[in-house]
């Protein structure tokens, strides 16, 4: 089958750094997205990995390996507006998203 | 960037009504529309996935007769609930693909709608 896995719950401090990890398994695999989800909000695309390694874009980076069905989403200087849910999400063979159930950051003072 | 709205954003019905909800792409061409259920601190669950001008692929467990989808143009997919009962409350959330642009295969959100059933 496939599935998705990612932390329910992390807590970080403002200002700090933290990695959000996903593993999957998928029929087939065309790409890796992470998104925001706000509460009450519709979610936000953040990045898009098809190729190994790791992608930067500002303040956050995504990373994939392909071969270890794997993926992080790195978030620095942390803010508090950075509370969110995080989603992790795999293109499979049918260009079908798989989601992960979400795992919620919460930013403390 | 490519904006997919939704209509309306909240709606309260009472028990056996029925509730339409519109989705639209506005600046390209969704050639498939995907609409969500997302029940409170849970995650997305897909519902069904339309392709324009063909009938709708619903998940396993959605009733296609109580959920209508139709997706009669490139930009505007509607969800109708039909016979709502409290139990179909939820957060509804429609994201759209095209082909034309950057990222393919990248589904864009639309805002959501809120669906409260008294």
């Amino acid at each position: 089958g496939q599935n998705i896995d990612q932390p329910t719950e992390m807590t970080a401090t403002e200002g700090a750094i933290v990695q959000i990890n996903c593993t999957y398994q998928t029929s087939g695999f065309n790409g890796l997205f992470w998104y925001q989800q706000h509460a009450g909000e519709a979610p936000t695309f953040l990045s898009y990995n098809v190729l190994d390694g790791l992608e930067e874009k500002g303040r956050f980076s995504s990373f994939l390996s392909r071969s270890k069905g794997y993926s992080y989403l790195l978030l620095k200087e942390l803010q508090m507006k950075d509370s969110a849910s995080y989603l992790c999400a795999a293109l499979d063979s049918n260009y079908q998203l798989i989601w992960g159930a979400g795992t919620k950051l919460i930013i403390k003072p | 960037g490519a904006v997919v709205s939704q209509h309306p954003s909240w709606v309260i019905c009472k028990s056996g009504t029925s509730v339409k909800i519109e989705c639209r792409s506005l600046d390209f061409q969704a050639t498939t529309m995907f609409w969500y259920r997302q029940f409170p601190k849970q995650s997305l669950m897909l519902m069904a996935t339309s392709n324009e001008g063909s009938k709708a692929t619903y998940e396993q467990g959605v009733e296609k007769d109580k959920f209508l989808i139709n997706h009669a143009s490139l930009t505007l997919s509607t969800l109708t609930v039909t016979s709502a009962h409290p139990e179909d409350s939820s957060f509804y959330i429609c994201s759209a693909r095209g082909g034309q642009v950057d990222w393919v295969y990248e589904q864009y959100f639309g805002p959501g709608t809120r669906l409260t059933v008294t």
